[in-house]
């Protein structure tokens, strides 16, 4: 597709359950980025992937958040043990380019979890 | 650590009137500036961007933002809002020699009344 397609556009999962978020950045896009959006607040960031290379972690929230992107392309977070403060709307990001002047990122409409 | 604060949490405007929106930027080095903006219903967009030049920079749709570096801010403006701009703003900085991740201010929600 033309843009960041992210799926499933909406999760509902019982506290202590496990959820998989999927990204699909814009073809050729080097930078990928996942942000937290919590209900009133701006975007935060996650974690940040070059390529299939993650470096930079340093915005999950704890070691119940884990992401991949195994061969550069699409990405997934992944949530253990889900509980209620996870409740959000999880955005994924794409750049094609890298580095400090990443510049434009493209968004996808995002995932919303709830957990119950 | 780089923060991102934007006063007006909540603006209501008749169309035709003028606009703008404060932000105001923590971190002592070189940044780039960026403004996105969400309508309702779709994802978040780049309405405008600084990276170095001049400091007054023109987005889509008429929007322009300021930077003034002596006072850490990057101020988004529009001479004439219309109906269609309702939808949230959100100021975001990244430092320049990081890994390229923008941090966000709490955004601005922007309702224009016809």
């Amino acid at each position: 597709g033309a843009g960041v397609s992210q799926s499933p556009r909406y999760k509902v999962a019982k506290r202590g359950q496990d959820v998989a978020l999927r990204c699909d950045p814009i073809s050729g896009h080097v930078s990928l980025f996942w942000y937290q959006q919590a209900l009133g607040q701006g975007p935060e960031f996650l974690t940040y992937f070059q390529n299939e290379a993650q470096l930079d972690k340093s915005g999950l929230p704890s070691d119940r958040f884990f992401a991949e992107r195994p061969e550069g392309s699409v990405s997934t977070l992944k949530i253990q043990r889900t509980q209620q403060e996870d409740s959000a709307v999880y955005l994924c990001a794409s750049s094609q380019r890298e580095g400090p002047n990443t510049g434009e990122l493209f968004f996808g409409e995002g995932s919303r979890l709830t957990v119950l | 650590a780089q923060s991102v604060s934007q006063h007006n949490h909540h603006v209501i405007l008749s169309e035709a009137a003028s606009l703008e929106l404060g932000c105001n930027y923590s971190y002592g080095g070189t940044v780039n500036l960026f403004w996105y903006v969400q309508y309702p219903g779709q994802h978040l967009q780049l309405l405008l961007k600084y990276f170095s030049g001049d400091p007054l920079v023109k987005g889509i749709k008429g929007f322009e933002a300021e930077f003034i570096k002596s006072k850490f801010s990057f101020n988004l403006r529009k001479p004439s809002v219309q109906w269609s701009d309702t939808a949230e703003y959100f100021c975001a900085v990244n430092a320049r020699g990081n890994t390229g991740k923008l941090i966000f201010g709490q955004g601005t929600t922007l309702q224009v009344k016809p």
